[in-house]
């Protein structure tokens, strides 16, 4: 079984411009997760989909971060514009039955 | 208060020595415990996956639940440096979403 993919795998921009993240859950895999984990702290869920409708995003920064997943399968997170504190690993998960998350080896952006 | 509390370590053990790795979370209605193993640079990888109190056991990793008092802890017994990881603990309810402990830094000296 293919695991989840991301790219790219590393990405650093300036301040204020934006940037986009791609993530391949594994196949039939329904619900997908973009997590945000800061340096020496654990993941921060940041939005979760059901197929390709929006079941928590909560604690997502709405007035900078936008998410989709088209046609319930890739998902892209879009940051714009980006702040300093945005400088983390995103990182990306799908999970079919059950609690079973697995996780892409991630995004590490840093914001300069 | 966090919902889930881990101990960041980091946490240094000779090569054979049994480690403790341990969580406390404040949501009674968390009904699912998982273990995570992170290698650097890489994405977490699940170990352990509990549903009720007790205890589970998969080969030299033990998950222990104790719903009484919210508290989730992970043994490696004969620890390798092959384990030196961040090791993070997780728990969720009713809507697949995990929140996740800070997790703990384990070195495991040769």
């Amino acid at each position: 079984e293919a695991g989840v993919a991301q790219s790219p795998r590393y990405k650093i921009i300036e301040k204020r411009q934006s940037v986009a993240f791609w993530c391949n859950p594994i196949s039939g895999h329904a619900t997908l997760y973009w997590y945000q984990q800061i340096l020496g702290q654990g993941p921060k869920l940041l939005i979760q989909f059901q197929n390709n409708g929006v079941v928590d995003d909560s604690q997502l920064p709405k007035d900078r971060f936008s998410a989709e997943r088209l046609k319930g399968v890739d998902s892209t997170l879009k940051i714009q514009p980006a702040k300093l504190e945005d400088s983390a690993v995103y990182l990306c998960a799908s999970s079919g039955q059950g609690y079973g998350y697995t996780f892409g080896s991630g995004t590490r952006l840093t914001v300069v | 208060q966090k919902e889930v509390e881990q101990d960041p370590g980091p946490l240094s053990v000779p090569e054979g020595a049994i480690v403790s790795l341990n969580c406390t979370y404040s949501n009674s209605a968390f009904q699912y415990f998982m273990w995570y193993r992170q290698y650097s640079r890489k994405g977490p990888e699940l170990l352990m996956y509990t549903y009720s109190s007790g205890n589970k056991e998969d080969g030299r990793f033990t998950a222990q639940v104790d719903k009484s008092s919210k508290y989730i802890s992970l043994f490696i017994r004969d620890s390798q440096p092959s384990d030196s990881a961040t090791y993070l603990c997780a728990t969720g309810g009713a809507t697949n979403k995990l929140i996740f402990g800070t997790g703990t830094l384990l070195a495991v000296q040769p």
